[in-house]
């Protein structure tokens, strides 16, 4: 059964740098999504993708943030400068066309910064 | 703004035996989605089921079923014969019809299954 894949299943950071986390969603599905979920709180939305275009984010989703398509298959979530609060595992979705209500998860990558 | 509510961040069944997770959610929108997923310690976020609002009838997944009280607000999940596999961390969803694609989570509820 397709998956959504996600690497790497661990990073450690240190405060203001870059990091960029990889997805790679069900093949035949058109949108992407991010979630992070922070230790002991709920799974917050991040941003949804469309079309190589945001169709929606959230207001966690600041200018430190950007997400890309750069081929076919990834799809990116960059952290331009991190902060200690952005430690959290962070996951990739995605939906196809016929039922995007529904969508699949990828396994998390959880990110620590320190 | 919609918001969903796991009570229960525990709870616990003897195997074989049947547990109802409990969720809430209040909206002022009249069509949407409701999901349960399960994360196995594995972290995996899987689809366990999913309930459209417009359909009175309760979703069912083999050993899974919802009880969809939509004038309640109220979205339980039933797991009948649990199993040790079954135990996994539970967040309920909801996602609007037709408007916002993202989902909106509850807390979760753990989920112990005692041989």
């Amino acid at each position: 059964e397709p998956e959504v894949t996600q690497t790497p299943s661990h990073q450690v950071t240190q405060m203001g740098q870059e990091v960029i986390l990889r997805c790679v969603p069900i093949s035949n599905h058109l949108y992407f999504y991010w979630y992070r979920q922070i230790l002991g709180q709920k799974v917050e939305f991040l941003v949804s993708f469309y079309n190589n275009e945001i169709s929606e984010k959230s207001e966690i989703f600041d200018d430190q943030f950007s997400v890309e398509r750069p081929d076919g298959s990834n799809f990116t979530l960059k952290i331009r400068s991190t902060k200690l609060e952005d430690s959290a595992m962070y996951f990739c979705a995605s939906s196809e066309w016929e039922t995007q209500e529904t969508q699949y998860f990828g396994p998390g990558t959880r990110l620590l910064v320190l | 703004a919609q918001t969903v509510t796991q009570s229960q961040p525990e709870m616990s069944v003897q195997e074989a035996e049947t547990v109802t997770l409990s969720c809430t959610y209040d909206t002022s929108e009249s069509d949407y989605y409701l999901f349960w997923y399960k994360q196995p310690p594995s972290r995996q976020m899987i689809l366990v089921i999913r309930q459209e609002a417009y359909k009175q009838q309760n979703a069912t997944e083999n050993r899974f079923s919802v009880n969809f009280q939509k004038a309640a607000k109220s979205f339980s999940l039933k797991i009948s014969d649990s199993q040790l596999g079954d135990a996994a961390m539970y967040f309920c969803a909801y996602r609007s019809y037709g408007g916002s694609e993202k989902l909106v989570f509850g807390k979760g509820t753990k989920l112990t299954v005692n041989p």
